[in-house]
């Protein structure tokens, strides 16, 4: 079974980097064709993608996005780590990990999601 | 970037009723085609993948079809648990977009 959890800070301050962690189980980041992804809701609105982190360390980034983040994953604790630069209060939004899975490249499962907020 | 439109961005319908939803694509994607269903509060759970696959746990009331750049999901005889808001997704390459979303709201 297939589980992933995110975890973070609740509030951040605008300027502020953000560092989510996505703590999961029932897979590997070493299996060829697998991945994390990471996506975004602002509240009331739609999912937005924002990154993936595949078994080979190939790295993809929103392009609309892809200045201010960068994702690591810790293949011997199964963590994946997102950080996001310079947080405005637009960014304020659920962040959900979820399992790439290979071929379709589907999300499934994801994680419970963190509501972060951006505020001074 | 391919976009994902939906349509309607919102939908009444009754218990037991047919619903159709479509997801249209900017340009090919195949059938790197997902459905997502979202209960408030909740994380997104797929449904759907390429285009038609039925997840396993998932209803047989739901289906999907289509390829290239149209496609849609239908609810046959809808049941209370599925009011809920439904997004399409394409993995065909990066950056994944989503639809933006189709509130199914009880009539």
């Amino acid at each position: 079974q297939i589980t992933l959890k995110e975890s973070g800070p609740t509030l951040v301050k605008p300027t502020q980097t953000l560092t989510l962690t996505c703590t999961f189980s029932g897979f590997s980041l070493t299996t060829p064709g697998v991945g994390v992804g990471w996506v975004r809701q602002p509240p009331g609105k739609a999912l937005e993608w924002v990154a993936n982190l595949y078994w080979n360390d190939d790295k993809l980034y929103s392009p609309s996005l892809k200045s201010r983040l960068t994702i690591t994953k810790d293949t011997s604790k199964n963590q994946v780590v997102l950080t996001m630069t310079d947080m405005d209060p637009v960014d304020t939004a659920a962040y959900y990990c979820a399992h790439r899975r290979r071929g379709d490249s589907a999300f499934d499962p994801w994680g419970q999601g963190t509501l972060v907020t951006v505020s001074s | 970037d391919i976009q994902m439109t939906q349509s309607p961005s919102s939908l009444s319908a009754s218990v037991g009723d047919r619903v159709t939803i479509t997801c249209r694509a900017s340009e090919s994607i195949t059938t790197y085609l997902n459905w997502y269903q979202q209960k408030p509060g909740k994380a997104p759970k797929l449904l759907i993948s390429a285009a038609s696959n039925l997840q396993s746990g998932v209803p047989s009331r739901f289906s999907g079809s289509g390829s290239g750049t149209d496609f849609t999901l239908t609810i046959t005889s809808l049941q209370p648990e599925d009011f809920a808001t439904y997004y399409c997704q394409h993995s065909y390459i990066t950056p994944y977009t989503f639809g933006q979303g189709t509130k199914l709201e009880i009539k």
